[in-house]
């Protein structure tokens, strides 16, 4: 699976919107972009993933370069309960596919 | 529930011991995974199951650490002669056709 790179820590006020990015530059054609969440003392969440076009859900939006070598999770109005450790994985696509997690990017949403 | 179900929640052992760890994934969901996760850090693979076989062990650190799942359902993470090193929280996640993983809380392992 293709490494990824993301900070290590953002922060972002209450109400504004919250931009992760995640650096993927060595992505193959047949790997989609994964975003997961993780909520300080429980599992993780999964949030959007995409191949390459962009991705909209009631959580957030998934945007991923023309070129694929990187993309942004958007949060549109972050609230204090989006405080968590987001994670970008690149994998493929299917049931029995193993998730590689990083060390992710620990977002604060603050007052 | 509706959610993956893991427990117990927290266990305490003494070095040496025997633990199991237990799964119930969400109904109909084929896939299992178990990972670990240390603190500060992000989880990290063990095993996946694909209905009652074990698909791929690579992630397991050594034969201490054993899963089953007999019934292609509930799986349990078997750890021998637990050490110091063993002590993380351990992951369960089941997953749809289309590959989506959903996770439970984690079993928290704390060796002494």
């Amino acid at each position: 699976d293709a490494k990824t790179t993301q900070p290590p820590s953002m922060d972002c006020a209450e109400g504004r919107a919250a931009n992760l990015p995640c650096n993927h530059s060595t992505i193959s054609g047949n790997e989609y972009v994964y975003w997961y969440r993780q909520i300080h003392s429980q599992g993780p969440q999964y949030i959007i993933h995409g191949l390459k076009n962009n991705e909209t859900n009631e959580m957030a939006s998934l945007i991923i370069t023309e070129d694929r070598k990187s993309s942004t999770l958007i949060l549109p109005h972050a609230t204090l309960r989006d405080t968590a450790v987001y994670y970008c994985i690149v994998s493929l696509w299917n049931a029995g596919n193993m998730l590689t997690f990083g060390g992710g990017t620990r977002l604060m949403v603050k007052p | 529930g509706a959610g993956v179900s893991q427990t117990p929640s927290n266990k305490v052992t003494e070095k040496g011991k025997y633990v199991e760890l237990r799964c119930d994934p969400i109904s109909g969901h084929t896939a299992l995974y178990w990972y670990r996760q240390s603190l500060g850090q992000g989880p990290e693979f063990l095993i996946y199951f694909q209905g009652t076989g074990a698909a791929d062990d690579s992630g397991l650190p050594n034969d201490r650490f054993f899963a089953v799942r007999p019934e292609g359902s509930v799986s349990t993470l078997k750890i021998q002669r637990t050490e110091r090193g063993d002590s993380a929280v351990y992951l369960c996640a089941s997953s749809t056709p289309a590959g989506e993983l959903f996770f439970g809380e984690g079993s928290r392992l704390t060796v002494l």
